[in-house]
């Protein structure tokens, strides 16, 4: 457990629906990043906040994903009108300022039907 | 493009034999770089951290980093059953804002 938590750990959903995600990253660290993974491949870097900031997204990030972290500390990823693309292992991971070594929760896997 | 290169595997060695993982990335900006282990269901575990040119051990585990050639390989001493996974090696990009990773290598360690 390296503590960092995630919230579902598991959800199905039908096509076209919204679901949220929840990440508590450690409590010291203040960078805050969301990765996607599908089987066979590695982690896909989604955004990164530094505190509340939300500083990068990449271009995976389509309109329909959208990530908040209101007060700095925790984080949530929001998916609108689910996709069967979309089933994937979604992985939150938090670092300190320096180094800048990332941990990662457990994941939350989505299955779209 | 950035880009993290491993060979898939799987890597299939003997208990107590010695396992090499191999990694290339493309960027030359990046500075840091990790291995991570994960177990299949699970998520990515930091194993080894090195950010300096050389060798970096920790217990069974020796990282080496060569970025004139771009190269950070994973030695695992000693190999178990246990470490049976799959290794996953990160470049950090140049803003220091995103992990890139490669497909990840299978190991099988066999008892």
């Amino acid at each position: 457990d390296t503590g960092v938590s995630q919230d579902p750990r598991h959800k199905i959903t039908k096509r076209g629906q919204n679901v949220t995600f929840r990440c508590d990253p450690i409590s010291e660290h203040n960078r805050l990043y969301w990765y996607r993974q599908t089987l066979g491949q590695g982690p896909e870097f989604l955004t990164y906040f530094q505190n509340e900031a939300q500083l990068e997204k990449s271009r995976l990030l389509s309109d329909r994903f959208s990530a908040e972290r209101p007060k700095g500390s925790f984080s949530t990823l929001e998916i609108q009108r689910t996709e069967q693309g979309d089933s994937a292992m979604y992985l939150c991971a938090s670092s300190p300022t320096a180094p800048e070594t990332q941990y990662f929760g457990p994941g939350t896997r989505l299955l779209v039907l | 493009q950035k880009e993290v290169e491993q060979n898939s595997g799987p890597l299939s060695v003997p208990e107590g034999a010695i396992a090499s993982l191999n990694c290339t990335y493309s960027d030359r900006g990046s500075q840091s770089f990790f291995w991570y282990r994960q177990y299949s269901g699970k998520s990515p575990e930091l194993i080894m951290s090195i950010y300096s040119n050389g060798d970096k051990e920790d217990g069974r585990f020796t990282a080496q980093l060569n970025k004139a050639s771009q190269y950070v390989s994973l030695l695992i001493r000693d190999s178990q059953p246990s470490d049976s996974a799959t290794y996953l090696c990160a470049a950090l990009n140049q803003a220091g804002t995103a992990l890139i990773f490669g497909k990840g290598t299978t190991l099988s360690v066999s008892s």
